[in-house]
């Protein structure tokens, strides 16, 4: 069956960068998309983006805009999500799910936790 | 950006008690509406896509209704795995949005 295997948990400085990594299985993985989700610490989801493991466009959440860049490697079936210019707002626990298409997230990565602090 | 709005956030409720959410979005949406079940320290699992289609796997007290602004999760007989977050998902329109979630506790 489909899985998503996130990277391990960050902890980072104010302006730093984070790259997370999202391992896919049981699946053709250029058939879907990937689409990132991130919660805060006691709050809701919030869709940050998708990217078409198929060829590589993407769609940003305008939130994110200039300082998200989604990838993905079809060699080994991983996807990327790198957020720059961190700050203490962007603690969270942070999700990759598949996604056809910007439409439903089934199965979801378990989440990788990326704490910003001094 | 399409506002996703749940009610209740909180709700307290008994063993084989009937459980409905509301999700209503800020325009209409047609049926592209998925329900979400979230655990404590667990990834979110899909219930519920096109507003009223089941995922394989998910138990049959699940259903989902509406179409356009108004949709309800209901849970027919609520079973002590169901004590959970729920949360609503739009995706007629970029970016996709969820609902604030409802917190289904034990009453």
């Amino acid at each position: 069956q489909a899985q998503l295997v996130q990277s391990g948990a960050e902890v980072k400085k104010p302006g730093a960068s984070v790259k997370v990594s999202c391992k896919a299985s049981g699946y053709t993985f250029t058939s879907y998309g990937i689409s990132w989700v991130r919660q805060a610490p006691g709050q809701g989801l919030e869709w940050m983006g998708w990217i078409s493991a198929y060829n590589g466009n993407t769609n940003y959440a305008q939130n994110f805009q200039g300082r998200l860049t989604m990838t993905t490697d079809t060699s080994t079936n991983t996807a990327y999500m790198e957020l720059r210019s961190l700050t203490f707002d962007d603690t969270a626990v942070y999700y990759c799910a598949r996604d056809v298409g910007e439409n439903w997230c089934d199965p979801w990565g378990q989440g990788t936790l990326v704490t910003v602090s001094s | 950006d399409i506002q996703m709005t749940q009610s209740p956030s909180t709700l307290s409720a008994s063993v084989r008690d009937r459980v409905t959410i509301t999700c209503r979005a800020s325009q209409s949406i047609s049926n592209w509406l998925a329900w979400y079940q979230q655990k404590p320290g667990q990834a979110p699992k899909l219930l519920i896509f096109k507003a009223s289609s089941l995922e394989s796997g998910v138990p049959s007290r699940f259903s989902g209704s509406g179409s356009g602004t108004e949709f309800t999760l209901t849970i027919s007989s609520l079973q002590p795995d169901d004590f959970a977050t729920y949360y609503c998902q739009q995706y007629n329109s970029s970016p996709l949005t969820f609902g604030g979630g409802t917190k289904v506790e034990i009453k």
